[in-house]
């Protein structure tokens, strides 16, 4: 398998403007996470899914964000309007769900930058 | 509610000496606890887990990690630091209710002098 596929691996974009990450988890897992990496708040969970159903999204940080999974094969973070503060390396992350003892498989982050 | 608490922001140590980077945990629930590694501009590898098995657990590279409960700790040690151990190291709690939702520390940063 090749592992949790995220894309795009850089983005620039202005302020204002629309974003879109997309994801694809490894096949088979049952979880999909939305991290967010920042200098100043370290890895903060955005949301997560079990089985394409969003489980929790306490950690997406206001409204111009959003989150889907239509299907186990994909998943996007959309953030509508854009601003500065949202820059930051974006992870997505699956997990089989079986026993919940196991780890999480992580892709290799968007890197994302609002100008 | 869980959380978990790394108790160094940066550790730095000379080649070939031992490694401990401390990590103590919050968790109403029997946990599963993970530490991952995270290189400079790359994503995030998992080094080792405790699912409530052996209480020392032994991961990738040289690296072991031990679960006290008595202590709520699971410090990850190495005995010979290796310059590519330079990195970032995350510990992580799962709660095992909690569908696998993973709670991340806020990291130390592992720096190796030659």
């Amino acid at each position: 398998d090749a592992g949790v596929i995220q894309s795009p691996r850089h983005e620039v974009t202005e302020m204002g403007q629309e974003v879109t990450l997309r994801c694809k988890p490894i096949s088979g897992h049952n979880s999909l996470f939305w991290y967010r990496q920042t200098m100043m708040r370290g890895l903060e969970l955005l949301i997560y899914f079990n089985n394409n159903v969003p489980i929790d999204d306490s950690g997406m940080p206001e409204d111009r964000f959003s989150a889907k999974m239509p299907n186990a094969s994909f998943s996007t973070l959309k953030i509508q309007p854009s601003e500065p503060r949202d820059s930051a390396v974006y992870f997505c992350a699956s997990s089989p769900i079986q026993g919940m003892n196991t780890e999480a498989f992580f892709g290799q982050g968007t890197r994302l930058t609002v100008v | 509610a869980q959380s978990v608490t790394q108790l160094d922001s940066h550790v730095s140590v000379s080649e070939g000496t031992p490694v401990l980077l401390r990590c103590n945990y919050s968790s109403s629930y029997s946990p599963s606890l993970f530490w991952y590694v995270q290189h400079p501009n790359k994503g995030l590898q998992l080094l080792l887990k405790y699912t409530s098995a052996a209480t020392l657990v032994k991961g990738i590279n040289g690296f072991e990690a031990e679960f006290k409960k008595s202590e709520t700790s699971f410090h990850l040690t190495k005995p010979s630091a290796h310059m590519s151990d330079a990195a970032e190291y995350f510990c992580v709690v799962s709660e095992n209710n909690q569908g696998g939702k993973l709670i991340f520390g806020q990291g130390t940063e592992l720096s190796v002098k030659p």
